[in-house]
């Protein structure tokens, strides 16, 4: 059964740093894998969708890596504004199943102070 | 750019109360999903429809919930009788057919709020 956990639960750090946020996966088998931004009761927001077969995929100030063989992604956030803060989760479909629910991460809580 | 809504955004009802959630994908999508995050909780899938019929649902699904497509743009979630535990945020989403490589887009989410 597919797991996914996201380190660490919460980061803040000083605007204008570049940071790191972690998401761990226990099956390797998946087709892509999904980073999304959500704010403070708010819905999902789509950041970026990094495809099984590719290593990066990147947008504006945002990186996502892929490692399927070690069953991680990264999310780099380069250059921080306090606007980036937010959670962040990733999530990745169900691999072989019917219709590929996505299985979600704990999330990052970020903050980002000025 | 085509989006997923959802209404309401906000829903207060009593307990045993039927709800019903609307919204509506993407207009060229055909696969559609519903979601729940209960507050400080991981997102978590309860159900999927594809070709007019329910393709998957989790436990959490009972028969207390029931999804429907009435017409060809609004997607539903039901809930008949709504307990204290079903109070979470909604979330409706979708996405095109065909590759599984595609990504599944999220409506605002409706915030349940039962007494």
């Amino acid at each position: 059964k597919q797991e996914v956990t996201q380190i660490p639960a919460a980061l803040s750090v000083p605007e204008g740093e570049n940071l790191v946020l972690n998401c761990s996966f226990t099956d390797s088998a998946i087709y892509n894998l999904q980073w999304f931004r959500q704010d403070p009761g708010k819905g999902l927001t789509s950041l970026l969708l990094i495809q099984s077969s590719q290593r990066e995929q990147t947008s504006g100030r945002l990186n996502a890596s892929l490692d399927k063989s070690s069953g991680r992604s990264t999310l780099y956030i380069a250059a921080s504004q306090p606007g980036d803060s937010a959670t962040y989760l990733c999530a990745v479909p169900n691999y072989g199943g019917a219709t590929n629910k996505l299985i979600f991460g704990t999330g990052t809580l970020l903050a980002v102070q000025p | 750019e085509p989006e997923v809504t959802q209404t309401p955004s906000h829903q207060v009802t009593q307990m045993g109360q039927e709800v019903i959630l609307r919204c509506v994908p993407i207009s060229n999508h055909l696969y559609f999903y519903w979601y729940r995050q209960i507050l400080g909780q991981k997102v978590e899938f309860l159900v999927s429809f594809y070709n007019n019929e329910i393709s998957e649902k989790s436990e959490i699904f009972d028969d207390q919930f029931s999804v429907e497509r009435p017409d060809g743009s609004n997607f539903t979630l039901k809930i008949r009788s709504t307990k204290l535990e079903d109070s979470a945020m909604y979330f409706c989403a979708s996405r095109p057919s065909g590759s599984i490589y595609n990504e599944q887009f999220f409506g605002p989410g409706t915030r349940l709020t039962v007494l």
